[in-house]
């Protein structure tokens, strides 16, 4: 049971580069989410999800997109990255707003 | 819209002392309310929880904390802190009543348990 998994866990990106961070869940859970983690900020949601095939805009949505085509599966795509975007990613889940959320391991990316 | 303020980055104490990390939210409506560790290169572990029932929570590795509507504020406490809960903690608050999903964190405070 593998919980919320996170790939790459690790990425250098040149300015202008387009790459996609995978979250994967084996819990059956429906709601997924989306955050960025900065020195100082605490970690802040970017997009979220309740359930296959519906995202929703969190907190600093900007120059991020997401699908969740699978309910196990949620991306978040950078099209164009900038340094602006350096910083660790966490995907997480839970079954319902209230509950418990599971995070993954985190994605560390350099935007140079 | 809710928010949550930790109102310490950083807490340093000496091995068997008594903490406390302070957490104040702000929403309009009733709230759900968590603590989180993060230990370093990893993700967010949940310490405890309110939903709803005992102000009083206790969580695992012998924290607990108290929810107190009127001052809006779910500190988290423990009264001997070993050098192990040296970790940053985080508050959130998720608001399920008003149809919102979100689970909204604080900035986090770095505690630091010294020898």
């Amino acid at each position: 049971n593998a919980g919320v998994t996170q790939t790459p866990k690790f990425r250098v990106l040149k300015t202008g580069q387009s790459m996609t961070l995978l979250c994967a869940q084996d819990m059956n859970h429906e709601y997924m989410y989306w955050y960025r983690q900065d020195p100082g900020m605490g970690l802040r949601l970017i997009h979220y999800s309740v359930g296959e095939g519906t995202t929703a805009k969190g907190e600093v949505p900007d120059g991020y997109n997401v699908s969740r085509l699978k309910k196990q599966n949620f991306l978040l795509g950078l099209e164009s990255a900038a340094p602006s975007q350096t910083s660790v990613y966490f995907c997480a889940t839970n079954l319902q707003s209230y509950t418990e959320a599971f995070f993954g391991q985190g994605t560390r990316l350099t935007v140079v | 819209a809710q928010s949550v303020t930790q109102l310490d980055s950083q807490v340093p104490v000496f091995e068997e002392a008594p903490v406390e990390l302070r957490c104040n939210y702000s929403s309009s409506v009733s709230v759900y309310l968590f603590w989180y560790v993060q230990y370093p290169n990893q993700g967010l572990q949940l310490l405890l929880k309110y939903l709803s029932g005992s102000t009083l929570v206790k969580g695992i590795n012998g924290f607990e904390a108290e929810f107190n509507k009127s001052q809006t504020s779910f500190h988290l406490r423990k009264p001997s802190v070993h050098i192990s809960d040296t970790a940053e903690y985080f508050c959130a608050v998720s608001d399920g009543d008003t149809g919102g999903f979100k689970t909204i964190f604080g900035a986090g405070t770095r505690l630091f348990v010294k020898a």
